[in-house]
């Protein structure tokens, strides 16, 4: 149990064009979805926190206007890249965290999304 | 200075070694403890959770020193099964519980 998915698992677009990433609890409702991105030998820093049905708490440093976050059910939320640019690729995680039933603090990770903006 | 902190290694080490790696944080209002695995180009896994008294799992151990902000993993007998990134992970319990994750350690089981 506990499967999160994420779509798409790789994409590569041109710069200035939007991509949108979703992210998928299969089998349980999460409350709580976390957004993570990762460069190369970096660790997983996190961008976003959403709610479902409430706006997003972004970390600081994050632009909430480019990196768009909808959490419209207890079972999906998407991440959406506007405008992207070569600095925006990366390695794109979702968790989902808030599963009833389970520690409040467990977290489940979605596979990841690559995006590499040409 | 990094919330989380770890060295990166890597640790090269034969089948069967005991290894150890360290982690140590930065915000003593950290209330959760984990360790992660990464292997290369996937999503982290939650290898387990560390508490104050300590806690095993299998060939794999974890000490947290709340006084001295460190954690710890051992692990026995290395499978090369084993070969992955480690991250150390903390929670401080606020924004909705979003985890901090250290940059983690390599690790390489050699035959």
């Amino acid at each position: 149990g506990a499967v999160v998915s994420q779509h798409p698992s790789r994409v590569i677009c041109k710069s200035g064009t939007s991509v949108k990433i979703e992210c998928r609890s299969l089998d349980f409702q999460a409350t709580t979805m976390f957004w993570y991105r990762q460069f190369p030998k970096q660790s997983l820093m996190l961008m976003a926190t959403s709610n479902e049905g409430s706006k997003a708490t972004y970390e600081q440093g994050v632009e909430k206007d480019k990196f768009l976050i909808n959490h419209a059910s207890l079972t999906l939320s998407t991440l959406t890249v506007t405008s992207a640019h070569p600095e925006d690729s990366s390695f794109y995680i979702c968790s989902a965290g808030g599963v009833a039933g389970l520690t409040q603090e467990t977290q489940y990770f979605g596979p990841g999304t690559r995006l590499l903006v040409l | 200075r990094k919330e989380v902190e770890q060295d990166p290694g890597p640790f090269n080490v034969p089948e069967g070694a005991t290894v150890a790696f360290n982690c140590t944080y930065s915000n003593s209002a950290s209330q959760s403890f984990f360790w992660y695995r990464q292997d290369c180009r996937k999503e982290p896994k939650l290898l387990m959770s560390v508490y104050s008294s300590g806690n095993e799992d299998g060939r794999f151990t974890a000490q947290l020193n709340r006084a001295s902000q460190y954690i710890s993993l051992l692990i026995r007998d290395s499978k090369l099964s084993d070969s992955a990134t480690y991250l150390c992970v903390v929670n401080i319990g606020d924004s909705g519980y979003a985890l901090n994750f250290g940059k983690g350690t390599s690790l390489l089981v050699t035959p």
